[in-house]
């Protein structure tokens, strides 16, 4: 069993859709949860980061951590063109720990 | 700025040749990791390293070589035993404070000719 699972999708929404990508994981150990973006040919950007369980929102976007089910999420609201990219689920242990990634989820957001 | 560079962004490599990939940051983070990117996979983990002269192998390692002999540089060697090179290789760097960020360079795509 991988350690992280996620959808590699594709997923294809039209612009202004409310966007759901998910994670979902075996070890309970994992404290640190993150999302990256990556656009075609580059490198992954940090998007969102959380720690232990919770939820935490930043303008469009809002992570939501569920340790209990070992399930995280990333919601986007209002989806635009710019948001296509392959956007990676990212946990660690521990501070400053190696990063465990999901397959990454490739979203296409059609105007 | 501070940041990670890799180089080459594009490398063509020849049945049996050893290539090595450049990695250098300037962020003074102590650890440094070697991912490989497929489609449909993610990121696997190839080597990483947390502080100089140390490095651990990941998930993939058989086939490639790093070294770590400062804190800046982490080369990646991708030698003939790798079967099946071609792919987007990247390189990322993390260090201890409040937060876990990795950042990442902006990759090698390695082809096999």
């Amino acid at each position: 069993q991988k350690e992280v699972e996620q959808d590699p999708g594709p997923l294809s929404v039209p612009e202004g859709a409310i966007v759901s990508l998910n994670c979902t994981y075996s070890n309970s150990a994992f404290q640190y949860f993150m999302w990256y973006r990556q656009y075609s040919r580059k490198g992954p950007e940090l998007l969102m980061y959380t720690y232990s369980s919770g939820n935490k929102e930043d303008g469009r976007f809002t992570a939501q951590v569920d340790k209990s089910s070992k399930y995280i999420s990333l919601f986007i609201r209002d989806s635009q063109p710019s948001d296509s990219a392959t956007y990676l689920c990212a946990l660690a242990y521990n501070q400053g720990g190696k990063l465990i990634f999901g397959q990454g989820t490739e979203l296409s957001v059609k105007p | 700025d501070g940041g990670i560079t890799q180089s080459p962004k594009y490398l063509f490599r020849k049945e049996g040749q050893n290539v090595t990939l450049s990695c250098e940051q300037n962020l003074n983070h102590d650890a440094m990791y070697w991912y490989r990117q497929d489609p449909g996979q993610g990121l696997r983990l190839i080597y990483y390293s947390q502080i100089v002269n140390d490095f651990q192998k990941g998930d993939i390692a058989e086939g490639y070589s790093v070294s770590r002999e400062k804190k800046e540089s982490f080369p990646l060697t991708v030698t003939s035993a790798q079967k099946n090179p071609t792919a987007f290789y990247l390189c990322a760097s993390n260090g201890q404070g409040v937060y876990t960020e990795a950042f990442f360079g902006q990759g090698t795509r390695l082809t096999v000719v």
